[in-house]
């Protein structure tokens, strides 16, 4: 059974641009989670999808934004890029009930420079 | 709002000891909580995860334990190995979709 998958794997991008990032996840999990992980706040839950709909949402701005296609995979995008947006990103998928564990993808690293 | 916190920060002890990471949270209405390592760079593995029901769960040398009541979990791993170095990581779910995470205790076991 194949993993979270995150492309791409890592990323280097100049302020001011913007940055799209993608998970596939396992089969048959409908739910993805997107978390930024840095050294200074920790894994930061940014938004998650269900069934194509965002259903939960964390304290980051509008430049932040994603969406979930009706196979289940996700895509992250960030526009207007600041070096603050240094990070690993990890995304996490579950089936998306209640109970259901989350599993992670190994991240993209995206440096801002 | 949920918050974790997992202590200690750091931790090192020599090979073949046992030792124990805890986590606390301060909303005990739950659903689950669910243990991960980290490597350096990687992303998170699943360790163990107990559902608010139980209260504890055990795979090979590690057990979780639950306590809702005092909103606290620990992490019990025995006769510890060199591979064993990573950094631990609680995740408390209290809603469909969304689990708050403590910032980690990074083992390090010494051969």
């Amino acid at each position: 059974k194949a993993g979270v998958t995150q492309t791409p794997r890592y990323l280097i991008k100049t302020r001011g641009q913007q940055v799209t990032l993608s998970c596939s996840p396992i089969s048959g999990h409908r739910s993805v989670s997107w978390y930024q992980q840095t050294p200074g706040q920790g894994l930061q839950f940014l938004f998650e999808y269900f069934s194509e709909t965002q259903r939960n949402k964390g304290n980051f701005p509008g430049r932040f934004s994603g969406r979930q296609f009706s196979n289940s995979r996700s895509e992250m995008n960030v526009s207007t890029l600041e070096l603050g947006d240094s990070a690993l990103y990890l995304c996490a998928t579950s089936r998306g009930i209640d109970n259901s564990p989350l599993h992670f993808g190994n991240g993209t690293r995206l440096t801002v420079t | 709002k949920q918050e974790v916190t997992q202590i200690p920060a750091a931790l090192s002890v020599p090979e073949g000891e046992n030792l124990v990471l805890n986590c606390s949270f301060t909303d005990s209405a739950i659903y689950n909580l669910q243990w991960f390592r980290q490597d350096p760079g990687k992303g998170l593995t699943s360790l163990l995860l107990i559902q608010s029901s139980q209260r504890e769960q055990t795979s090979g040398r590690l057990n979780a334990s639950l306590d809702k009541s005092s909103g606290r979990s620990t992490l019990y791993i025995a006769a510890s190995q060199p591979g064993d170095s990573a950094t631990y990581l609680c995740a408390v779910n209290t809603n469909a979709g969304k689990s708050t995470f403590g910032d980690g205790t990074t083992l390090t076991v010494k051969p």
